[in-house]
């Protein structure tokens, strides 16, 4: 199965600071049709996931452009510029180029 | 407004026996793939079970293959999750998701 390692496990931040955050896969993520199906997930506390990012780079309805997906084959990045209070909780990168579909195992944003 | 409505959660004995359901609405179910996802308390969000738009195909991860069976019926709106054979370690909340939109999901607790 593909891992998916998340670092940090916890980023503190002070809200109007820019977080980072990384996930790098065991194995290549590109899928034989050229896609890379890369997501990053928020899980704010006491909710259900919510989707923020898919395909590497691509912002989902509603999402603000403080949120900055980027990366390739293997290693990506979720970047937040400018940390607002509803930004904090549990973020997920995700994979479905490879069966089974993998999260990694989260990283906590929360204030310092 | 897209809504996925997860029920029939509850106590269950191991070795028992329970199915879950999923009404959808607002989107056009037929079209989409749809997964079951679940979260262990405290714990991270773990794949557990995935159905192509027809229902043709099916995906599970290695610890439910044989125990648990997803369906759908398009005609309905629903998705299924039957769990057979219960464990403790199924003990989670289970989501219902189309990655998009996830449900408020339902807590499946396994205990003698």
């Amino acid at each position: 199965d593909v891992v998916l390692t998340q670092t940090p496990v916890a980023q503190p931040v002070t809200l109007g600071d820019q977080a980072s955050i990384s996930c790098r896969s065991s194995q290549s993520l590109v899928h034989s049709n050229g896609n890379t199906y890369l997501e990053w997930y928020l899980q704010k506390p006491g909710q259900s996931p919510q989707l923020l990012i898919y395909k590497v780079s691509n912002r989902f309805s509603g999402v603000p452009d403080r949120f900055i997906g980027s990366g390739s084959g293997s290693d990506f990045t979720l970047k937040i510029s400018r940390v607002e209070p509803e930004d904090l909780g549990v973020y997920y990168c995700f994979q479905a180029t490879h069966d089974p579909y993998t999260f990694g195992a989260g990283t906590k944003l929360e204030l310092k | 407004e897209v809504q996925l409505v997860e029920s029939g959660g509850g106590l269950v004995q191991p070795g028992r026996s329970l199915k879950l359901s999923c009404a959808a609405s607002g989107f056009t179910f037929s079209n989409y793939y749809m997964a079951w996802v679940r979260q262990a308390p405290t714990k991270g969000l773990e794949w557990v079970a995935s159905i192509t738009n027809s229902g043709g195909s099916t995906y599970y991860r290695d610890s439910v293959k044989g125990r648990f069976t997803i369906s759908r019926d398009n005609a309905k709106s629903t998705l299924y999750l039957q769990m057979d054979s219960l464990r403790s370690e199924d003990t989670a909340t289970y989501y219902c998701t189309v990655r998009s939109y996830w449900g408020q999901g339902v807590m499946v607790t396994v205990s003698s």
